[in-house]
């Protein structure tokens, strides 16, 4: 067990919908990474935060957002969703900043289906 | 830009004998480099990281991996396979901006 946790585990929609993905990281950590993992992209980071302030972005949609709140939990919002969102959303969390002088630990992940 | 290319998407070796993972990079800068393991139905797991100290990176496992500038690669290793070792493996490369770029991923199958 990382230590972070993610809700739901699995999440079933239709396109057009919005839904929310929560992540809550280890205790003490300040920064929450959150990735996509598909078959046909595979994983790509999407964005992080560093206590509340957003921190470095990859290829996140615009679609897509995402927050981290004062007590650090983060999450991420996927609207009007289409069938190629379908992934495996995983987030990521560590005390530092930046990867090359942290550690990140990964949660389980969320699978996202939309139908 | 970055990029980081795995070379192979699977591959095979038997318990007892060697690993190699193989691992190339593009980077404008000088990147920090990382391997992570993903077990069916887990999340990714540090392997090792090469942030500019040693070239030689030792990490958890008895996995090491080689930093060569020259060569632009970062390639994992192991002495022996262990049944254990069956996952897939991603090679990352990060820039000094932390832009994160995931290699597709190699899938290490071990025979008996």
């Amino acid at each position: 067990d990382s230590g972070v946790t993610q809700t739901p585990k699995h999440l079933i929609t239709a396109t057009g919908q919005r839904v929310t993905l929560r992540c809550s990281p280890r205790s003490g950590d300040l920064s929450v990474y959150w990735y996509q993992q598909s078959l046909d992209q595979g994983l790509q980071f999407l964005i992080q935060y560093y206590n509340g302030e957003e921190r470095a972005k990859g290829n996140i949609l615009e679609r897509f957002s995402a927050q981290q709140f004062p007590d650090l939990h983060s999450e991420l919002n996927l609207s009007s969703l289409e069938l190629g969102d379908s992934a495996l959303y995983f987030c990521a969390s560590s005390v530092g900043a930046a990867l090359r002088n942290t550690e990140a630990f990964f949660g389980q992940g969320t699978r996202l289906t939309v139908v | 830009a970055q990029s980081v290319t795995q070379l192979d998407s699977h591959v095979s070796v038997s318990e007892g004998t060697p690993v190699l993972l193989r691992c190339n990079y593009s980077s404008s800068y000088s990147p920090s480099l990382f391997w992570y393991v993903q077990h069916p139905n887990k999340g990714l797991q540090l392997l090792l990281k090469y942030t500019s100290a040693a070239t030689l990176v030792k990490g958890i496992n008895g996995f090491e991996a080689e930093f060569k500038k020259s060569e632009t690669s970062f390639h994992l290793t192991k002495p022996s396979a262990h049944m254990s070792d069956a996952a897939e493996y991603f090679c990352v490369v990060s820039d000094r901006r932390d832009k994160i770029i995931f290699g597709k991923g190699t899938r290490l199958h071990i025979l008996p």
